[in-house]
């Protein structure tokens, strides 16, 4: 079955710019869009990329999604880190009709 | 304003069933597919499956295949998610999630409900 992998947690200064990667298991990454979702505690999750590096409305250019097919992963890198970025993280595609998350990434925001 | 309301807190014994609703409004219900998330306590997203608003076409994860039912009723723009034969590990928070329409390939969720908790013990 298809996997996304990601790291448990990252942690970075106010201001620094941080990198989470979701890295697939098989196959191409490249050939299925990836989203990412943030979730603050005891919240839903909101989109903040679809189809690997669109920003929804309203979510702020700081935000920004990229794919590399040669390591089979997506990026999602936030600059400018405010402490409001402290959330779960999560990588969400689809392969074959079957939707999968990453096993999301704790951000913290010190 | 596009919302999604979903059903209060559960509480089932194992071998039980539950049946959590989705009330959409704001859009048109039936134009865009609508999908269930759940998340365990302390876990990540684990998805379950799908339904066609139009049609009723539902398509399941297959971890979830005999086991969960999806339904909707579109004179009251309402969504369903029944999970049967329930055991504890079923304990997690429901989530509704619409398709959103700038979605390549129908794969992103715009809208989610706020959760409902299903709690499974004896």
């Amino acid at each position: 079955n298809f996997m996304l992998t990601q790291p448990h947690s990252v942690s970075e200064s106010p201001g620094k710019t941080v990198i989470i990667s979701c890295t697939g298991s098989s196959g191409s990454i490249a050939s299925n869009y990836v989203q990412w979702y943030q979730q603050r505690p005891g919240s839903a999750p909101t989109i903040v990329i679809y189809d690997d590096n669109q920003r929804p409305s309203g979510v702020p250019d700081r935000f920004s999604g990229s794919i590399d097919g040669s390591s089979n992963s997506a990026s999602l890198t936030i600059s400018r880190l405010k402490t409001e970025d402290e959330a779960d993280y999560y990588c969400q595609s689809s392969v074959s009709g079957n939707w999968v998350f990453g096993g999301g990434t704790k951000l913290t925001v010190l | 304003q596009i919302h999604l309301v979903q059903s209060g807190a559960e509480v089932k014994k194992p071998g039980a069933s539950v049946k959590v609703s989705c009330k959409a409004s704001g859009y048109t219900f039936t134009d865009y597919y609508m999908h269930w998330v759940r998340q365990a306590p302390g876990q990540g997203l684990e998805w379950m499956g799908w339904i066609n608003p139009i049609t009723g076409d539902t398509d399941y994860a297959q971890k979830f295949q005999g086991w969960v039912t999806m339904t909707r009723d579109t004179s009251i723009n309402t969504a369903y998610m029944e999970l049967s034969r329930l055991k504890s590990d079923d304990t997690a928070v429901y989530y509704c999630a619409k398709v959103g329409p700038y979605c390549t390939n129908g794969v992103c969720y715009d809208y989610w409900g706020q959760g409902t908790l299903v709690t499974v013990s004896s």
